[in-house]
């Protein structure tokens, strides 16, 4: 089973800051890899999909970058309502299994 | 617009059987897989299988083979999670989702399962 680690556990920053949020694979995923949004008591919400490719209606600040092993969501310019969990999720296999990382939580 | 909406809130004692579900609208349900996720209090996301309508073609998590049971009624555009016998361990919060190649896009809202005796 592909194991995803995403790190930092927790980012704590201010508004108008750029994030990093990074996401190691245990082993390759080409591009099949997208990011997701949670926002308390919500559902998921789709952000980034095919490693670089934003979902419809997704804000221009997000971005996603990387192909392999190593993957990086950035977020250009904090907004207050940025703030939320942030899961990566790996596809190289789909329909089969499929594994989320155990997410970065995002402090504003 | 495409939407999912699950079932409602349950609570339920150790032993009991349940099933929720998942009802698409706005899209070809037959033709869209639709994944199952769980997530359990204060944690993260966790996959558990997924299911083609159009065929009942079900991929399961090995975490979660023979735990649930997930199914579809194409004729109703409803997708199931189905427990025989309920654990406090599986009382979590579990989301369905239209699953495409490349991403989640959909979401349903989530249904709260509490077992507790």
């Amino acid at each position: 089973e592909i194991v995803l680690t995403q790190s930092p556990a927790t980012l704590s920053l201010s508004p108008g800051e750029r994030a990093t949020l990074s996401c190691r694979a245990s082993q390759s995923v080409s591009s099949y890899l997208a990011w997701y949004q949670q926002k308390p008591g919500q559902a998921p919400r789709l952000l980034i999909y095919a490693a670089s490719n934003r979902a419809t209606g997704i804000p221009a600040r997000f971005s996603g970058s990387g192909s392999g092993t190593d993957f990086t969501l950035t977020i250009s310019s904090l907004e207050p309502e940025d703030a939320a969990v942030y899961y990566c999720q790996q596809r190289s296999n789909w329909p089969r299994v499929i594994t989320f990382g155990q997410g970065t939580r995002l402090e504003i | 617009e495409v939407q999912l909406v699950q079932s409602g809130a349950e609570v339920k004692r150790p032993g009991e059987s349940l099933k929720i579900s998942c009802k698409g609208s706005g899209y070809s349900f037959s033709s869209n897989w639709i994944g199952w996720v769980r997530q359990m209090p204060g944690k993260g996301l966790e996959w558990m299988g997924i299911i083609y309508p159009g065929d009942s073609d079900t991929r399961y998590s090995p975490s979660f083979q023979g735990q649930v049971t997930i199914s579809a009624d194409k004729s109703i555009s409803t997708a199931y999670l189905h427990w025989s016998s309920l654990k406090t361990s599986d009382t979590a919060i579990y989301y369905c989702a239209r699953e495409g190649a490349a991403a989640a896009d959909y979401w349903g809202q989530g249904t709260r399962v509490t077992v507790s005796s």
